[in-house]
Formats: C-alpha cells, structure tokens, sequence
C-alpha cells in the first residue's frame, strides 16, 4: 500500500466549475501537508503548504486537511483553463526526517 | 520562478554510462533535496543535502550518490545507468533551521533518457 493515494484522473470540468482534489495517507506521523501543481514538462510549483488539521485559503484555492481520517483536499473555485495541469499532494513528517511523500498526482483539465 | 536551476535541461545516455546532473538552490537556501520522477508517477525522494552533508536517503542503490557544495549548489551522479532510470529528475531547495517543517521548491528538473 502507498503513503498517499490519489487518484490519477483525467478530471475534466468545465470552466468557472469548483474543482476537488483529494488525497488519503496512511502514516499519522504525517504533520505537514502540501499541494503542488506541474504543468507538462516542468518542475512542481507550490501552491498551498499546512500543518496539521485545518483550512487554509489563497484566493481560489483553498486546502482542507483532517488528520482525524487522514483526508486532504484541495478546492479551486471559477476554475480557468490555465489550471489545467496535473496536482500532487505531499505530505512531510515534520521530525528528523524531511523528505516529502507524493501522491501519484491528478490531472486536471478545464474546458473552456 | 522559484530561483532554482537545473542543467543540463535534456540528456539521453546508455545503458552502462555515468552521468552528473547539477543544482543551483535558490539564494538563501541551505539544503538541496533530489527526487526521481517516472512517467505518469509522483516524485520519489533520492537523498538530502543540509550543510554539505546527506542528510536522508529514499529507496535507491549506492549507485546513485550526490554532493552538496559550500555555496549550497548540488550535483547528483548515477553510476551504470539503467533503461529505469529514465525520468525526470528534480532538484528541491530549501532553507532549514532546524527540526520542523522544511518548504521545498523545486527546479524545472533534467530529462534523462537511457537507450
């Protein structure tokens, strides 16, 4: 069993559409929680970064952990086309160990 | 932009080859992190670097091993390369102090190819 499932997708909405991402993990050492966004052939960029249980917004996004069921998400509001792209949740210890744990990642593709 | 660089961008190699993939961290940043990422997967964590020194270690072979150099860029050496190696390979920075949550931004990555 992986870390942290997702799963993979294609999610296709259409434009202006509220979008949810979403992402179980198995360790509940697990303390830092972060959503990635890669557009094709590039590197991961950060978008949303959280420590444990809670919400957190950045404009349309808003990143939602409940360590209680070990669930996060992620929530895009008036989705655009250029949030097509393929999202990763990661998780992180926090202790002596720093690595971060992917999901598989999920491709999201926003008609216009 | 997240201020780490990647080089080279693209580089394809056989089987059996070595090769060196570089890092510069973004300014301010004192650990560099490698992941490996296969096709259509999540990033896989390779090692760490803090203060020169690995600091962590993913799932992979002796073969693969790194450096972290005074000014805080990195390189990453596979040795005897294999198809399986071909990824993309990503290079995170980050700036620690201590123990606690360490953010990570990552470069554009290097594409290798082993034919």
């Amino acid at each position: 069993q992986k870390e942290v499932e997702q799963d993979p997708g294609p999610l296709s909405v259409p434009e202006g559409a509220i979008v949810s991402l979403n992402c179980t993990y198995s360790n509940s050492a697990f303390q830092y929680f972060m959503w990635y966004r890669q557009y094709s052939r590039k590197g991961p960029e950060l978008l949303m970064y959280t420590y444990s249980s809670g919400n957190k917004e950045d404009g349309r996004f808003t990143a939602q952990v409940d360590k209680s069921s070990k669930y996060i998400s992620l929530f895009i509001r008036d989705s655009q086309p250029s949030d097509s792209a393929t999202y990763l949740c990661a998780t992180q210890r926090g202790d002596s160990s720093y690595k971060l744990i992917f999901g598989s990642g999920t491709r999201l593709l926003v008609r216009p | 932009e997240t201020g780490v660089t990647q080089s080279p961008t693209h580089l394809i190699k056989t089987r059996g080859q070595q090769v060196t993939l570089r890092c510069s961290s973004q300014s301010g940043h004192n650990t560099v992190s490698w992941y490996q990422q296969a096709l259509g997967q999540g990033p896989q964590f390779i090692f760490q670097y803090y203060r020169e020194e690995e600091n962590g270690r993913g799932n992979f072979p002796p073969r693969f091993s790194g450096l972290q150099f005074p000014n805080y860029s990195s390189e990453l050496n596979v040795n005897a390369l294999e198809l399986d190696d071909s990824a993309l390979y990503l290079c995170a920075s980050s700036f620690r102090v201590g123990r606690g949550e360490d953010t990570q931004y990552f470069g554009p990555g290097t594409r290798l190819t082993v034919l």
